[in-house]
């Protein structure tokens, strides 16, 4: 799996949209694109994911590259409930022996009041 | 509501003590996984259960052992705890190939402490 790079961490102010950057420049042509999100002492949580089109659904938007060099995570309206350690995540689905998640370091996101 | 439960959530024991944790689900997910969790770091997959089939890690000490006996339960039993496997253990399902949703959903994890 590809190797991504987030930052440490960022702020948000409530109500204001979020937005998570994520490089993974040596994604390969069948890697997709993941976001879980880990509240604390709770598991992670699945976000969204893609191939090379953006998407939406009701937690978020992802947003890719033409390149696929790089993605970025959008939480629209961000409530205090939405402060979380956030991953990205590339690899391949549905990979026979490899369907594995491989966590980076994340994103810690704080939303401020 | 579907969902993925692990038992305990706290798990207190001895060093050198076996231990065993649980998980069940009511998914029907065909994928079972345990991932390590230790303080401030990322979830690390110990092994997974792809149906009756075993995947360990290759860094996965042998002190770690997992059965599933069922669709519905696996466990992660460790043989001989050390202070270093005090950690966040999380289970995740998912549902791999024919009608697979690429997505893994976890259980709330158990707390293991070593004394």
């Amino acid at each position: 799996d590809a190797k991504t790079t987030q930052p440490t961490s960022m702020d948000c102010a409530e109500g204001r949209a979020a937005n998570l950057p994520c490089n993974h420049s040596t994604i390969s042509g069948n890697e997709y694109v993941y976001w879980y999100r880990q509240i604390h002492s709770q598991g992670p949580q699945y976000i969204i994911h893609g191939l090379k089109n953006n998407e939406t659904n009701e937690m978020a938007s992802l947003i890719i590259t033409e390149d696929r060099k790089s993605s970025t995570l959008i939480l629209p309206h961000a409530t205090l409930r939405d402060t979380a350690v956030y991953y990205c995540i590339v690899r391949v689905p549905r990979n026979f022996g490899n369907e594995k998640l491989t966590f980076g370091t994340g994103t810690r996101l704080t939303i401020i009041p | 509501d579907a969902m993925v439960i692990q038992n305990p959530r706290y798990q207190v024991t001895q060093f050198g003590k076996p231990v065993t944790l649980s998980c069940s689900q009511t998914l029907n997910h065909n994928v079972m996984y345990w991932y390590q969790q230790k303080s401030s770091q990322a979830p690390k997959l110990l092994f997974h259960y792809y149906d009756k089939d075993f995947n360990n890690e290759a860094d996965t000490p042998d002190n770690f052992q997992s059965r599933r006996p069922n669709t519905s339960f696996c466990f992660l039993d460790i043989r001989s705890p050390g202070l270093g496997d005090a950690a966040m253990y999380l289970c995740a399902t998912s549902r791999e190939g024919s009608g697979g949703t690429d997505t893994q959903y976890f259980g709330p994890g158990t707390r293991l402490t070593v004394l």
